[in-house]
């Protein structure tokens, strides 16, 4: 059990520019979960996979945010034409369901400033 | 839109005291419920669940929830300096046939000598 890992922990981008993050989680989980936290916030939830099937994407995401799971193990998640409002700790959360345990084990985040 | 409440704090402890952290949530069918501890810089660390009314305890945490009030509390007894972090409420909500983890804002604790 070698943990989520989450790369790059840092990254910034000019505004427009795009940016892809990845996500490795736990080998044996089956449920993955993409969050946002800003500053004083609690995590924002973004989308999940079960396996590589994404079966909830927030209705707050824009079209400029895409996810992938490619095989259901790594995922990335993109997006297009940063804004500044994009600036926030993008963190990846695994777990394995049945039963539903919820994000049982996070990454260290990738940290996106837009500038 | 599913909402879970907590008081963002900060909540001032002296060390050996009991914390007592709160959280409300709006989704009455909800069934599974979590703390988390957040270390400011770090990720969220999950240190308890319960799904069903009453206590759960492990070691100097109690979890509590009461489904009726749609209210989940946490208690940390003997409350240390290292537990100075903030602490994350989650409530798996149902949408559309799957389950959908929703944080609050946490709660900010500091537990001071």
């Amino acid at each position: 059990d070698t943990g989520v890992s989450q790369d790059p922990r840092h990254k910034i981008t000019k505004r427009g520019q795009n940016v892809t993050f990845r996500c490795d989680p736990i080998s044996e989980h089956n449920r993955l979960y993409w969050y946002r936290q800003t500053l004083g916030q609690g995590p924002e939830f973004l989308t999940y996979f079960q396996n590589e099937a994404q079966l909830e994407k927030s209705r707050l995401l824009s079209d400029r945010f895409s996810a992938e799971r490619p095989k259901g193990s790594f995922s990335t998640l993109e997006i297009q034409r940063t804004e500044q409002g994009d600036s926030a700790m993008y963190l990846c959360a695994s777990s394995l369901d049945p039963p539903p345990t919820g994000a049982k084990t996070f990454g260290s985040g990738t940290r996106l400033t837009v500038v | 839109q599913k909402e879970v409440e907590q008081n963002s704090g900060p909540l001032s402890v002296p060390e050996g005291a009991i914390a007592s952290l709160n959280c409300t949530y709006s989704d009455r069918g909800s069934q599974s419920f979590f703390w988390y501890r957040q270390y400011s810089g770090k990720s969220p660390e999950l240190i308890m669940s319960i799904y069903s009314n009453g206590d759960k305890e492990d070691g100097r945490f109690t979890a509590q929830l009461n489904k009726a009030s749609q209210y989940v509390s946490l208690l940390i007894r003997d409350s240390q300096p290292s537990d100075s972090a903030t602490y994350l409420c989650a409530v798996l909500h149902a949408s559309g046939g799957s389950y959908i983890p929703t944080f609050g804002r946490g709660t900010s604790l500091i537990v001071h000598p």
